[in-house]
């Protein structure tokens, strides 16, 4: 069965305070690892996908990097409106269709001003 | 640019009344279509997909249905709301396998 956990459940950071936020899966053959943001009361806001392992992608204080078992999300210097639950997700080969996106349960990040 | 609507964003309805949740996609054409529901602190649990036209598929077995009468129009139906519906519902699309699914913002759905 295909699983995603992410860790730590929760992150209480300084501004400015740099770490890393972890998603680890187990599924019988990556299509593709996305994560996403999301604020209270809103839907996910997607962030970046990555294919293979030693792929990075960058959005301003945000970098996702893969292995063939989990994938980080390092956050460099944040600032308080980078707070919110971050979520990862996976599509194994067996799905056709997007049916099977698994979510893992998400990190809920605050960081302090 | 592809948007994503939801409505309504808040709904209280009383126990035993019927629901009608409605999304729309903007900026494409064909897409993968779901909804999702969200308990408070649990992950996303995926409740129905469509891919084409009138075509559902249900994961999970429960008290609501879903159809698809346009191509970018996905709806959340129930004939009887349990108390147990009540949840954040979230309706998604994406542009094929290997791509990521964009959401909208959700309905809060009270059931009281």
């Amino acid at each position: 069965e295909d699983q995603v956990t992410q860790s730590p459940e929760a992150l209480r950071l300084q501004e400015g305070e740099s770490s890393s936020l972890n998603c680890s899966y187990t599924v019988s053959g990556l299509r593709g690892l996305f994560w996403y943001r999301q604020d209270p009361g809103k839907g996910p806001e997607f962030l970046f996908t990555l294919y293979s392992a030693g792929e990075e992608k960058e959005k301003e204080r945000l970098k996702a990097t893969l292995t063939k078992k989990e994938s980080f999300l390092h956050i460099t210097a944040p600032k308080p409106e980078d707070s919110a639950t971050y979520l990862c997700a996976v599509q194994t080969y067996r799905d056709n269709y997007g049916q099977n996106f698994v979510f893992g349960p998400g990190t809920r990040l605050s960081v302090l001003p | 640019s592809q948007t994503i609507h939801q409505w309504p964003a808040t709904l209280v309805q009383p126990v035993g009344s019927p629901l009608s949740l409605e999304c729309t996609v903007e900026g494409t054409s064909n897409p993968n279509l779901y909804w999702y529901r969200q308990a408070a602190g649990r992950g996303l649990q995926l409740l129905f997909y469509s891919v084409g036209i009138g075509q559902i598929s249900s994961e999970v077995p429960q008290n609501l249905s879903a159809s698809r009468p346009q191509d970018r129009q996905f709806i959340l139906s129930s004939k009887k709301l349990l108390l147990s519906d009540s949840g954040f519902y979230l309706c998604a699309w994406s542009g094929g396998v290997g791509q990521p699914q964009h959401f909208g913002d959700g309905t809060r759905l009270s059931i009281l």
